[in-house]
């Protein structure tokens, strides 16, 4: 069964932190691997996108890792901002009958304090 | 920022009564989806389309029918809403993408409340 699985669940951390969310996924066949951030209320935004090959892509203070051999991928946030506080979603695409199909972790629910 | 959009961002609606949500994209994408959202719980799709005149239902099961008449516009409606469609309704298109980099795009959804 494809599935996404993040963690932690939650974080709270201090402005000016860096924290690391984690995604492991078992989804087949793999095409590609997307971070989304979601503010409350609104629609999910994408952050990164990786493919099979790419083991790393960043996006500002953004910093997302894929290790496609362990199934697992982590998306790393230097420097936190108040505006940080949101929920960060992984997303695994599987090509398959000539069609791609999303499936969605519960994502991470980030809370920076000042 | 994405060229999709959804109206109306809130409604507050009574048992019974029928409602549309609109969601429109001028990027002249062919894939179209649906997604139902409860509060810090996970996307469910419960529509998509692959183009005009087709519309296909997700994984989860959803009294909401759906429609493709026009590329850019694919409204989703509900016949008799009831207090368990209360939820957050999320728009979103894709491109052919290149490279396995095929990318969903959002709208900034609507939130509904049936009373």
């Amino acid at each position: 069964k494809n599935q996404v699985e993040q963690s932690p669940q939650s974080l709270i951390i201090l402005e000016g932190k860096n924290c690391t969310l984690q995604c492991n996924y078992t989804v087949s066949p793999f095409s590609n691997l997307r971070w989304y951030k979601q503010d409350t209320g609104r629609g999910p935004v994408s952050l990164t996108i990786m493919t099979f090959s790419e083991n790393t892509k960043s996006n500002g203070r953004y910093t997302a890792t894929l290790d496609a051999d362990t199934k697992q991928s982590s998306l790393h946030i230097t420097a936190s901002q108040l505006s940080d506080s949101a929920s960060y979603i992984c997303v695994v695409s599987a090509f398959t009958s000539g069609t791609y199909k999303y499936i969605f972790g519960t994502g991470t629910r980030l809370k920076v304090l000042a | 920022e994405a060229d999709i959009y959804q109206t109306p961002r809130y409604l507050v609606i009574g048992t019974g009564k029928k409602i549309t949500l609109e969601c429109s994209q001028t990027m002249g994408h062919d894939k179209m989806y649906w997604y139902q959202q409860d509060p810090g719980m996970e996307l469910h799709l419960i529509h998509y389309s692959y183009g005009v005149n087709s519309t296909e239902k997700g994984d989860l099961s959803s009294e909401s029918t759906v429609s493709r008449i026009r590329t850019e516009h694919f409204p989703l409606t509900l016949e008799s809403a009831r207090p368990s469609h209360t939820s957050q309704y999320l728009c979103a298109s894709s491109d052919r993408g290149r490279g396995g980099r095929e990318t969903q795009y959002f709208g900034p959804g609507t939130r509904l409340l049936v009373l």
